[in-house]
């Protein structure tokens, strides 16, 4: 099956500075979702992406979909302490209309130091 | 929008014993999933159902689970005769439409002793 490759596995970073992380595949996907997950709690979608070299921002969160539709990044200017927490590039599988079953990266876990 | 509930929040479980979770979604959401997360990994898709039809289940879905969702609204997801191997947080998640975007609910966490 398709699997999704994150980068860096973790991230220790100063408050304020700019953060840039980034999902890879062997394979081609139609859409890159980016999610973030808080301890105890379930992921919540920061950004979607549905075509090919389109650049998304949602606040300081800006995420691509790369070109050869095989990668995506995300970046997170100015971070501040509440973006702690772990982030999760997911995909639906392109071999047939797979909807919402997702396929998910394992994560960058980021720490911000106050 | 109250948001998909799971309960229970926690589970502790002894090997063997069977488990039982409730999800209740986004009250108009038609899809219902759910997901699969060992701890340092991302979610892994399980089973889904388009009201009361369950329209796809995962390999990772052996025999000794079983999910239903009976009037198109809760579902609960069962696990008979539970192994230390199942030992993970069971996250549920709707979407209006299969094309809409997946809100998850706060998970179930479950540890089988």
């Amino acid at each position: 099956g398709q699997q999704l490759n994150q980068s860096p596995q973790s991230m220790f970073i100063q408050e304020g500075e700019d953060v840039s992380m980034n999902c890879t595949s062997s394979s081609i996907f139609n859409t890159w979702l980016w999610y973030k997950q808080d301890p105890g709690e379930g992921p919540v979608l920061l950004i979607a992406l549905y075509k090919a070299g389109e650049l998304t921002s949602n606040g300081r969160l800006t995420a691509q979909f790369g070109i050869t539709r095989k990668d995506s990044f995300l970046n997170i200017s100015a971070s501040i302490p509440s973006d702690v927490g772990i982030y999760f590039c997911a995909g639906p599988p392109t071999s047939y209309n797979a909807g919402n079953m997702l396929t998910f990266g394992g994560g960058t876990r980021l720490m911000v130091k106050p | 929008d109250t948001g998909v509930s799971q309960d229970p929040r926690h589970k502790i479980t002894k090997r063997g014993q069977n488990v039982t979770f409730r999800c209740d979604p986004i009250s108009e959401h038609n899809r219902l999933y759910w997901y699969r997360q060992t701890l340092g990994q991302g979610p892994e898709f399980l089973t889904y159902f388009q009201n009361e039809a369950q329209l796809e289940k995962s390999r990772l879905l052996s025999d000794r689970f079983s999910a239903e969702r009976p009037k198109g609204s809760f579902s609960t997801l069962e696990i008979q005769r539970t192994e230390q191997g199942d030992s993970a947080m069971y996250l549920c998640a709707s979407s209006l439409t299969g094309a809409s975007p997946l809100h998850f609910g706060n998970g179930t966490r479950l540890t089988v002793t």
